[in-house]
């Protein structure tokens, strides 16, 4: 099984739908993190947790919230799903104080 | 602040010949530095890290770069480029120390030709 799983891989959306996308994590590590990638742009960061009490905005926070529901788990959701959401998103995992990030596969979101 | 930029956002080489991509970064303090490889339709891979200690730093798959301070540089090269190794390359900064965010430069997809 992989470290950092996310689920769904591919979802296709309507305009104004909730949805959510999940992460989970086996590595046992503290920290986790919501990146987009859209072409051209590189990732982004969109929210990161340090533990499943603190949960931090990132540079593109606007549109989405997310959950630490475990200290393995970190949720992505889009209330009201709109068009230039549409895009790859990474979860990634890290251990406090180390360097070592590991990201999931991705899940490619499509906002129609 | 921190940035990173990737001075091209194509290279294309023949197979056999060297690879070079191009990243300068700028940071207030002193940087953490990644290479990260993404395969189309995959995800993320590590290729090689600077932390501050050795400045010329190997990675996976016969790829290495050198941190130039002065140069405020980390580029990316390997010898001898394989077809396998088309992928889009991510240059990426953190602080070295209470790192919590990575800042990723916007990326150079690499081309390989028989």
């Amino acid at each position: 099984d992989a470290d950092v799983t996310q689920t769904p891989r591919n979802r296709i959306t309507k305009t104004g739908k909730r949805i959510m996308l999940e992460c989970s994590q086996t590595k046992g590590h503290d920290r986790m993190y919501w990146y987009r990638q859209d072409p051209g742009l590189g990732l982004r960061l969109i929210y990161y947790s340090f533990d499943v009490k603190d949960i931090n905005k990132g540079e593109i926070s606007d549109g989405y919230s997310v959950s630490r529901q475990a200290q393995a788990k970190f949720s992505l959701s889009l209330e009201s799903a709109i068009p230039n959401q549409t895009a790859l998103y990474f979860c990634a995992t890290r251990a406090g104080g180390g360097y070592g990030y590991t990201f999931g596969s991705g899940t490619r979101l499509t906002v129609v | 602040a921190q940035s990173v930029t990737q001075l091209d956002s194509h290279v294309s080489v023949s197979e056999g010949t060297p690879v070079l991509l191009r990243c300068n970064y700028s940071s207030s303090y002193s940087p953490s530095l990644f290479w990260y490889v993404q395969h189309p339709n995959k995800g993320l891979q590590l290729l090689l890290k600077y932390t501050s200690a050795a400045t010329l730093v190997k990675g996976i798959n016969g790829f290495e770069a050198e941190f130039k301070k002065s140069e405020t540089s980390f580029h990316l090269t390997k010898p001898s480029a394989h077809m396998s190794d088309a992928a889009e390359y991510f240059c990426v900064v953190t602080r070295s120390s209470a790192t919590n965010k990575l800042i990723f430069g916007t990326g150079t997809l690499l081309a390989v030709q028989p």
